[in-house]
Formats: structure tokens, sequence, C-alpha cells
């Protein structure tokens, strides 16, 4: 069984200061995980993944998340935050060798004030 | 990334009537896709799998008679709402799985009147 928490709904950050959306998991067996960025009445698109490699991964639009096996976590940062960020992100867990069918968090929105 | 269209992004329609959405890969052939429901504010709520050339398999509360399914080609799915009611008004995604990740549709918004 994997689970997904997100911690916190809803984020709000000024534009130009850190971003950092939290997200914890739990899997039986060695996970793959996932973030995905949803703007309003859209589709998810694809931020990163972790697929067992580097454990600092880096995916487009300047965001990065980091996989620490000792605390079941894999939040999302980005150094600098930009007005276009503001959307609704999704952390996602699937287990590797299994379906690949991901479990996703309840989602936080992000809101960058200018 | 690999890339996965959905058609129509959004339709209207009279209550009773059927719907039908496509969802293709553009480039790449997905054996298996998926279809999501996503009611406001909240995360996604996996529906069914769809796999090629045989029956899709529902999540546990999703009535198979009334969200049909067909998964005729590597690159289509698509999701038919029958005898659609205001309570299946929704966004629905559908994605499709490339090794070992799932790339997303754009949605489409169902409102049935």
């Amino acid at each position: 069984a994997q689970s997904v928490t997100q911690l916190g709904s809803h984020v709000s950050v000024s534009e130009g200061a850190l971003v950092l959306l939290r997200c914890n998991y739990s899997s039986s067996v060695p996970p793959y995980l996932f973030w995905y960025v949803q703007y309003p009445n859209q589709g998810l698109q694809l931020l990163l993944k972790y697929t067992s490699a580097a454990t600092l991964v880096k995916g487009i639009n300047g965001f990065e998340a980091e996989f620490k096996k000792s605390e079941t976590s894999f939040h999302l940062t980005k150094p600098s935050a930009h007005m276009s960020d503001a959307a609704e992100y999704f952390c996602a867990v699937s287990e590797s060798g299994g379906s690949y069918i991901p479990t996703f968090g309840r989602g936080t929105s992000l809101i960058v004030h200018p | 990334g690999a890339v996965v269209s959905q058609h129509p992004s959004r339709v209207i329609c009279k209550s009773g009537t059927s719907v039908k959405i496509e969802c293709r890969s553009l480039d790449f052939q997905a054996t298996t896709m998926f279809w999501y429901r996503q009611f406001p504010k909240q995360s996604l709520m996996l529906m069914a799998t769809s796999n090629e050339g045989s029956k899709a398999t529902y999540e546990q509360g999703v009535e198979k008679d009334k969200f049909l399914i067909n998964h005729a080609s590597l690159t289509l799915s698509t999701l038919t709402v029958t005898s659609a009611h205001p309570e299946d008004s929704s966004f629905y995604i559908c994605s499709a799985r490339d090794t070992d990740t799932q790339y997303f549709g754009p949605g489409t918004r169902l409102t049935v009147l």
C-alpha cells in the first residue's frame, strides 16, 4: 500500500521568495515519486520525477526536489517564486516494479503575491 | 516529454444524453490509459484503468455501465458517459503510461444541464 501526505493545502509566498512544498510518502517497496503542476482548467503537467537515480532531481521551470529515504520525504523547492508559478501542485507515489499507478496527494495551492 | 491530447475540452449536454470523450497518446504507444475525475479544489480520483484490447478495470464504486471505456488501439481510449445527469458534471482527465511515468491530457469539462 502507498500513500502521500501534502502538508498545507495552501502556501503563500511573495514574488522572489523561496518556494517549499512539502510531501511525505509511505510505500512498502522502493517508490517512484512525482510532482505535477495543474493550472486552472487544465490537466496535470509533469514537473519532475524520482525513479531511483540521483536523489536530487531537477525539473522544469526551476523546480527541484530531493528524495530523503530516512525522512520519507520528497519536498519541492524553487529558489525564487514567480507570479506564473501560482497553481495547484500534486505529489504522487507509485511502486517500482508494480503497475505504476500513482497515488496522489490532496494537492497544495501555491499563491504568489507581488 | 510524451504528449496526451483529449477531446473535447469542454462539453455541455442535456440530462439523459450520452457524451464521448477521446484520449490520445500523440507520440508514443500506450497499452494502458487511465481515466480520472476531479471535483473542484480536490485531488484526482481514479475511475478506471483502460487496457488495449481488453476490458477496462474499474475502481470500487464506479459504475461500469454508466462510464463505458473502450481502448481499441494503442493510441486511443474513449470514455462514454451514458445517460448523463447533473451529478456527472465534473472535470474528467485521462492519462497514458509511458514506461514508468503517467502523462496527462488537458482535461474535459463536462456540464450536464
